[in-house]
C-alpha cells in the first residue's frame, strides 16, 4: 500500500518567510510524529499526534515552530519567520501499534534550506 | 535524558560480516530499533527488539541486546554494495508515546 508521504521534497524560502510542511501519513494509522535531521545535530523529535488526544510538542525548538494534523490524518508543520538554523531535512513517520511496539514508518523528507 | 551513541563510520569488504554497535544510556528504553537511510531516502524500519529479549533474528539481520551494559549491536552477514548505507539505532523509553531517540547513525561502506 501507499507509504507515508510529504510535500515538498525540496523547499528554499528567503529568512523570514514562513513555510508550511505537509504529511499523508499511512491509512489507518492514529499516530504521527515530526523529526527534524540536521548536521551535526542528527534526528530531533519535534512533536507527536495520537488520535485525538492533546499533542505532545515537547520536541519543537521555539514558539516559531508549530503543527496542525486534521480529521486525524494529514498534518502540516508550520516553521514563521525562518531562520537559518531552521535548515535541514524534515521527517514525518506514522505508526501502528503492534505487539507493543510502535512501527513507525517514515516519509522521504522535506529538505528545507533558508538563505 | 537519554542518550544514545554509534560509532559514524564502519567500512568492510562485500561477502563479510558488519556489525554495527550503539550503546544508550536509559535502563527503561523498553524497544529498540535499527532503520537504514539510503542517500537522499527517508528512513526504512530494519527490526527492532523488546528489551527483554537478548537477541532477534531476520533472515541476515541479527540484533543482540546486552541489557546489562546497555549495548545493541546490528550484524549483517554476506554483506552486499546494496547495504551501503547510514545505520540508524533508535530508542523509545517507557512511558513515552513511541517518539524515538536515535543515534547519529553508522555510515557503512561496503568495498567490492
Amino acid at each position: 500500500g501507499a507509504g507515508v508521504s510529504q510535500s515538498p521534497s525540496n523547499k528554499v524560502t528567503e529568512k523570514g518567510k514562513d513555510v508550511e510542511l505537509r504529511c499523508d501519513p499511512i491509512s489507518g494509522h492514529t499516530a504521527l510524529y515530526w523529526y527534524r535531521q540536521s548536521l551535526g545535530q542528527g534526528l530531533e523529535f519535534l512533536i507527536y499526534f495520537q488520535g485525538n488526544s492533546a499533542p505532545d510538542k515537547s520536541g519543537l525548538p521555539s514558539d516559531r515552530f508549530s503543527a496542525e494534523r486534521t480529521g486525524g490524518s494529514v498534518s502540516t508543520l508550520t516553521i514563521q519567520r525562518t531562520q537559518q538554523e531552521d535548515s535541514a531535512v524534515y521527517l514525518c513517520a506514522s505508526s501502528s501499534f503492534y505487539r507493543g511496539a510502535y512501527e513507525q514508518y517514515f516519509g522521504p523528507g522535506t529538505r528545507l534550506t533558508v538563505t | 535524558g537519554e542518550d544514545v551513541e554509534q560509532s559514524l563510520f564502519l567500512s568492510v569488504r562485500e561477502g563479510d560480516s558488519s556489525v554495527i554497535n550503539c550503546t544508550y544510556t536509559d535502563s527503561s528504553s523498553t524497544y529498540l530499533y535499527w532503520y537504514k537511510q539510503e542517500p537522499g531516502a527517508g528512513l526504512q524500519l530494519l527490526t527492532y527488539i523488546f528489551s527483554n529479549m537478548d537477541m532477534k533474528q531476520d533472515q541476515r539481520l541479527t540484533v543482540l541486546l546486552n541489557k546489562k551494559d546497555k549495548h545493541l549491536s546490528l550484524r549483517i552477514a554476506d554483506t552486499q554494495t546494496g547495504d551501503s548505507a547510514i545505520y540508524f539505532c533508535a530508542v523509545s523509553l517507557r512511558g513515552s508515546q513511541g517518539n524515538l531517540i536515535f543515534g547519529k547513525g553508522t555510515k557503512l561502506s561496503v568495498k567490492p
